[in-house]
């Protein structure tokens, strides 16, 4: 079965930092990967996807995220926070099977930034 | 054009008590999930819809809880007799029909229905 798992459940950074949000995930086959953003009182927002193609995904935002197979990886980044960042991010793999796409999601990140 | 909606924002209800909440998906749309989200924890799978069909309920906990989507349009999902830990964010997201010609077809989702269950 496929899993997501995102380390740390509360990241801070300040404004103009470096933005690193962690996510590995299991999958027997290849994975179709999602990074979504939920601001406050809105719904989820994709971010970004890797559906096979290139491994360095960019989103919107100025996010990116990156596919690493060997480290069964999909961390997002962003090179530096802005206050509207401010948002829960979720980490999420797709069992694709006949084209629907049931979503396995991970326990969510909250990023903070400060000034 | 309207994204997907989900009626109402909030519900305070008592054990015991039944809730139905409702999702319009983005008109057009044959596929609707319901998912679930139990606080702290992660987004989890309830069930899936092709039109009216149920494709995928594999998720759903118990049969307190029952989905319709009749007409294929907007769906429901009733929770009857509602029990404490059944509180949580409820989503909907909806997404375009198998043969969209996508290799993957984005699911949208509405801003979800927090319910409580006292």
């Amino acid at each position: 079965a496929q899993s997501v798992t995102q380390l740390g459940s509360h990241v801070s950074v300040s404004e103009g930092a470096l933005v690193l949000l962690r996510c590995n995930y299991s999958s027997s086959v290849p994975p179709y990967l999602f990074w979504y953003v939920q601001y406050p009182n809105q719904g989820l927002q994709l971010l970004l996807k890797y559906t096979s193609a290139a491994t360095l995904v960019k989103g919107i935002n100025g996010f990116e995220a990156e596919f690493k197979k060997s480290e069964t990886s999909f961390h997002l980044t962003k090179p530096s926070a802005h206050m509207s960042d401010a948002a829960e991010y979720f980490c999420a793999v797709s069992e694709n099977s006949g084209g629907y796409n049931k979503l396995i999601f991970g326990a969510g990140t909250r990023l903070a930034v400060h000034p | 054009e309207a994204g997907v909606t989900q009626f109402p924002s909030h519900s305070v209800i008592e054990k015991g008590q039944t809730v139905t909440l409702r999702c319009d998906p983005i008109s057009g749309h044959d596929n609707l999930y319901w998912y679930r989200r139990v606080m702290g924890k992660e987004i989890k799978f309830l069930l899936h819809f092709v039109k009216e069909s149920k494709q995928d309920e594999s998720g759903m906990p118990n049969n307190r809880f029952l989905a319709e989507r009749t007409g294929g349009t907007y769906s429901t999902l009733k929770v009857q007799p509602a029990e404490l830990e059944d509180s949580g964010v409820y989503f909907c997201a909806s997404s375009q029909d198998l043969y969209s010609g996508l290799s993957y077809n984005e699911q949208f989702f509405g801003p979800g229905t927090r319910l409580t269950v006292l």
